[in-house]
């Protein structure tokens, strides 16, 4: 069946560093990658998304491109702030619309 | 954007009550709605796909009978944890299919 796989956490940066969260995904066809960001004691947010191959989501400074090549959707960010402690989690879902795969979750930590 | 409306956000019960979860779908109809557990530090598993006007489909392990779903209308549907236990404290959260890449804002269930 189809998997996410995530590094694992916790990831301690110190603010204004470069982040990098490593996903890879196996799925059968051709699914749609997701980021959610999860903060302390609340629901799941929409980070980002990608639906095809090649295509690269962005928001509030993060990103992710779609790689097919390397069944990868590594989540980045240039300069993190300390609001952006939270736990990110990577997934997937087929194009019929069903239900998402999540990773493990990748608990981020931003230092002042 | 479509939003799914979750209550209550958190609720703590006695061993052996019942507590049900609700999931509206705000300004849009979802013939399906997936329900999903999360463990403290753990990731988010699939329990259940509830379908609009028929019998949900539970995953494997997921008790039926304890995790009673309920989806009368096209916005919305319900989880209810009958005769709930102490390892049934968790964090529940519903998200809507048809394409949807709303979660509800989840409830955090504590049985004492």
């Amino acid at each position: 069946g189809d998997s996410v796989t995530q590094m694992e956490g916790p990831v301690t940066l110190s603010e204004e560093a470069f982040l990098t969260i490593n996903c890879t995904y196996t799925a059968t066809g051709y699914p749609s990658l997701f980021w959610y960001v999860q903060y302390p004691g609340e629901g799941l947010q929409l980070l980002l998304k990608a639906t095809k191959a090649d295509d690269k989501g962005s928001n509030k400074g993060f990103e992710a491109t779609y790689r097919k090549e390397t069944t990868s959707f590594h989540l980045e960010k240039g300069s993190v702030q300390v609001s952006d402690s939270a736990v990110y989690f990577c997934a997937l879902r087929d194009n019929y619309g069903q239900n998402f795969v999540f990773g493990p979750g990748t608990r981020l930590s931003v230092l002042p | 954007g479509a939003v799914v409306s979750q209550h209550p956000s958190w609720v703590i019960c006695k061993s052996g009550t019942s507590v049900k979860i609700e999931c509206r779908s705000l300004d849009f109809q979802a013939t399906t709605m997936f329900w999903y557990r999360q463990f403290p530090k753990q990731s988010l598993m699939l329990m259940a796909t509830s379908n609009e006007g028929s019998k949900a489909t539970y995953e494997q392990g997921v008790e039926k009978d304890k995790f009673l779903i309920n989806h009368a209308s096209l916005t919305l549907s319900t989880l209810t944890v009958t005769s709930a236990h102490p390892e049934d404290s968790s964090f529940y959260i519903c998200s809507a299919g048809g394409g949807q890449n709303t979660f509800g804002s989840g409830t955090r269930l504590t049985v004492v």
